[in-house]
């Protein structure tokens, strides 16, 4: 099946440090990635569409400067939280789309800024 | 705006009960649902999905229904087991470029032996 890895699974980072995290396709090619956030007992929010080759669409309200995405190959999309401050710590979830419609999900990324 | 919902945040089951989690949309140009699990500081699972052609899809021990008169989608889950125990969400696939989804609220299912 799809399989979609994200590194690291855990992280805990200073208030104003930047932090990167890693979503990878592992046994297909996805031109189309996207990256969710989701606080404690609430449901997914998409955060951002990544494009690979081009800038990613970024949801209203979604500040691009402090999220940086970079979708540099079919297998490979990455999220930089820039200057994190406390209010950023969450879940960080990507997907990424095989075909037309389907989203295989990776398994996460708890980010924690103190 | 457009939006998925769900009309019972908690379910609670006997282990072997049948399970029914619904889930309404209100985006009528909507085409495309599916059906995520997601367990405790997971990413969400790919159980079942349905196109707005059907009204019915079985799976292993699930089926989702489609009612598009309504706006209503329901998933079933036979024979529960405690490893069935997760939040699961609708989602919609959004009209428009890049084939977005739109999750829904979520539902705990929480099952006892």
């Amino acid at each position: 099946g799809a399989v979609v890895s994200q590194h690291p699974s855990r992280v805990i980072c200073k208030s104003g440090t930047s932090v990167k995290i890693e979503c990878r396709s592992l046994d297909f090619q996805a031109t189309t990635m996207f990256w969710y956030r989701q606080f404690p007992k609430q449901s997914l929010m998409l955060m951002a569409t990544s494009n690979e080759g081009s800038k990613a669409t970024y949801e209203q309200g979604v500040e691009k400067d402090k999220f940086l995405i970079n979708h540099a190959s079919l297998t490979l999309s990455t999220l930089t939280v820039t200057s994190a401050h406390p209010e950023d710590s969450s879940f960080y979830i990507c997907s990424a789309r095989i075909g037309q419609d389907e989203q295989y999900f990776g398994p996460g990324t708890r980010l924690t800024v103190t | 705006g457009e939006s998925v919902g769900l009309h019972l945040p908690t379910l609670s089951v006997q282990e072997g009960d049948n399970s029914i989690i619904n889930c309404a949309y209100s985006n009528s140009a909507s085409d495309y649902f599916i059906w995520y699990k997601q367990e405790s500081g997971k990413g969400p699972q790919f159980i079942i999905d349905i196109r707005s052609n059907m009204d019915k899809r079985q799976g292993q021990r699930v089926t989702v229904l489609l009612n598009k008169t309504v706006k209503h989608l329901s998933l079933q889950i036979a024979a529960t087991q405690p490893g069935d125990s997760a939040v699961y969400f609708c989602a919609e696939k959004a009209p428009g470029g890049y084939n977005k989804l739109i999750f829904g609220a979520g539902t705990r299912l929480a099952v006892h032996p």
